[in-house]
């Protein structure tokens, strides 16, 4: 079955640090490749999304990812994280037309 | 406006009661979700409706049985609900489409917080 895997449950960094979360895709044709993320109690925010092209694509927040068909990841990156960077992030892709799919997610804390 | 709005917040509810959860968007998309999340757990797919039709329900039981009377509008009424039932409904909205990559992304609303005593 068409899967997202995302391999860290939970990943802690120091204030400053880059950071990268990772996020593999079993899927025969091209994927369609979200990241989500998700402060507690709250919905999801799209930080960012790859269709087809550049395989690097950039998010908001100051967050990329990079497509990597080779490896099937699909990684989220970011140079220097802040306290508020804190939160839950999905990656997610679509099966078929219409069913958008979740890997288990990595919780970010942020260490002063 | 990129909002999508969900009513209520927070629900709290007997296992006989019978209530309703809504949710709306004024973006003109024709595709709208319904995603269930428990604690510390991804959302999964609930129902899917495609130009006001279901098109996926995500073999639910039938005490959750959703509505979507216009296409802005998506309703989620709950009758005769577990505790184990208690969870974070999301609603998401999407520009929809038949094909692979026509749905493009989706919007989530902040949820309902249901709790089934």
């Amino acid at each position: 079955a068409q899967s997202v895997t995302q391999p860290d449950i939970h990943i802690t960094v120091s204030e400053g640090a880059s950071l990268e979360l990772r996020c593999n895709y079993s899927y025969g044709a091209t994927p369609y490749l979200f990241w989500y993320v998700q402060s507690p109690g709250q919905g999801l925010q799209l930080l960012l999304k790859y269709f087809s092209g550049d395989t690097l694509v950039q998010g908001i927040k100051g967050f990329e990812a990079e497509f990597k068909r080779s490896q099937s990841s699909f990684n989220l990156r970011k140079p220097s994280v802040h306290w508020s960077d804190a939160a839950e992030y999905f990656c997610a892709a679509f099966q078929g037309a219409q069913k958008l799919v979740f890997g288990q997610g990595t919780r970010l804390t942020i260490n002063p | 406006d990129t909002e999508v709005t969900q009513t209520p917040k927070h629900l709290v509810m007997g296992m006989t009661n019978k209530k309703s959860l809504k949710c709306e968007q004024h973006m003109g998309h024709r595709a709208m979700y319904w995603y269930k999340q428990k604690a510390k757990k991804p959302p999964e797919l609930m129902f899917v409706y495609s130009y006001e039709k279901l098109s996926i329900n995500e073999s639910v039981p039938s005490r959750f049985s959703p509505e979507c009377p216009n296409s802005s509008l998506l309703n989620l009424h709950l009758h005769a609900l577990q505790p184990e039932d208690s969870a974070l409904y999301l609603c998401a909205s999407s520009q929809g489409g038949r094909l692979a990559g026509e749905a493009g992304e989706l919007f989530f609303g902040e949820g309902s917080r249901l709790t089934v005593l």
